[in-house]
Order: structure tokens, then sequence, then C-alpha cells
């Protein structure tokens, strides 16, 4: 597609349930990144993936969360037990290798446990 | 110390005004720097990347300081359009992101 796809929009989850989310970089972007922002709050650093590789986990809050990248292509974030503070929005990027030209974002999935 | 941080703000500006704010960064080997808008409730977009010797695009500048470390943007002649929250990136592999500059331009 022409820009990085992510799903679902917009997730209410009950406390305790596991969730998935999906991202669909800009096809050719070797690099994707996930990061989460809290209402009113920064984007925080979640992963990293160069290809099907992760760097850099060291953004994970927790062992109830986890990433996977297949195929240099798709990726999902898999947060497991689900809790109140876990709600926000999870934002990925992609890009060429080396970033160069920017990132580019897609519209992310809005999270909400209750 | 924040790896990148950021005068929050807000700048409430009248159309026509030049705003300018900084954001200074932690690591003095950084490399490559971007200015990011992001509207409410929106994705962060790319305004425009930071060049060594500085760079314009169209009524945004851009600069960059090494020596202080610090990055700056620049808006003349703001539209009410311009209204949003400008985030400083910096890019060591690990985007490091500001928490953000609010900008209000009013009628």
């Amino acid at each position: 597609g022409a820009g990085v796809s992510q799903s679902p929009s917009n997730k209410v989850t009950e406390k305790g349930k596991d969730v998935e989310l999906r991202c669909d970089p800009i096809s050719g972007h070797t690099a994707l990144y996930w990061y989460r922002q809290s209402l009113g709050q920064g984007l925080e650093f979640l992963i990293y993936f160069q290809g099907n590789s992760a760097p850099d986990k060291s953004g994970l809050p927790s062992d109830r969360f986890s990433a996977e990248r297949t195929g240099g292509s798709v990726s999902t974030l898999t947060i497991q037990r689900t809790q109140q503070e876990d709600s926000a929005v999870y934002l990925c990027a992609s890009s060429f290798i080396g970033g160069h030209y920017g990132y580019t974002f897609g519209s992310g999935t809005r999270l909400t446990v209750v | 110390r924040k790896e990148v941080e950021q005068d929050p703000g807000p700048f409430n500006v009248p159309e026509g005004a030049t705003v300018a704010f900084n954001c200074t960064y932690s690591n003095s080997a950084s490399q490559s720097f971007f200015w990011y808008r992001q509207d409410c409730r929106k994705e962060p977009k790319l305004l425009m990347s930071v060049y060594s010797s500085g760079n314009e695009d169209g009524r945004f500048t851009a600069q960059l300081n090494r020596a202080s470390q610090y990055i700056s943007l620049l808006i003349r002649d703001s539209k009410l359009s311009d209204s949003a929250t400008y985030l400083c990136v910096v890019d060591d592999y690990k985007l490091s992101f500001g928490a953000g500059t609010t900008v209000t331009v009013r009628a």
C-alpha cells in the first residue's frame, strides 16, 4: 500500500485478555518501529526491527509485551494479560534503512483496557 | 537527563507572526534530526529533516547547532493551519522523541 497500515484502529478489551496489534509497513521499508503514546504524553519507544530481527527490545515495558516480524514485512505486537495502564495509542513507523528520508507513521491502534 | 528535551509551550501567536523554539539533545554523536508535527489525536507526520548547514522549506526554517547540541524550528508568517504540536526527533537508529512544543495560531 501507499502508507503504513495498522489494524485494528480501535480495540477495547477486558483486563486480563490478550491482544494482538498489526502493522503493515510501506513496501520496501526494512526498518520498523513500535511506539506508544498515552493521552497527552510523548511517544515512548517500544521496539525496533531491522528486517526480521529486533536489535533493540529495550523499550518493552514488561514481559507481557512481545513483538515479531515475518518476511521482513508485517509485524505484530502482542500484549498478554492486559492491564489498564496498557491503554494508549500504539503507533508503528517504517523507513528505508538509515532513515535518511524520515519515518512514516501509521494512524495507530487506540487500545482501551476496561 | 532526557535524551531529547523541548520547551512544551504553549506558544500562542497571532496569524502572520514568527514563532521559534528549540530542542536539546544529550548524545553528542547523534547525526540525524527531524521535526515532525502532530495534530490532535493524529499520528506524527514528517515536517522536515534538519541538516548541518540549516535548511528551509517554505515558511519553515530548521537549524542545527552541534556545539550546543540543539536544533531549532522557526515558522514565519504563521497560519491558522500551523496550529499543532511540533516534535523534535533525534535518530540514533532508535528514534527519540521530545515531548513536543504546542503552537496555537489565533486569527
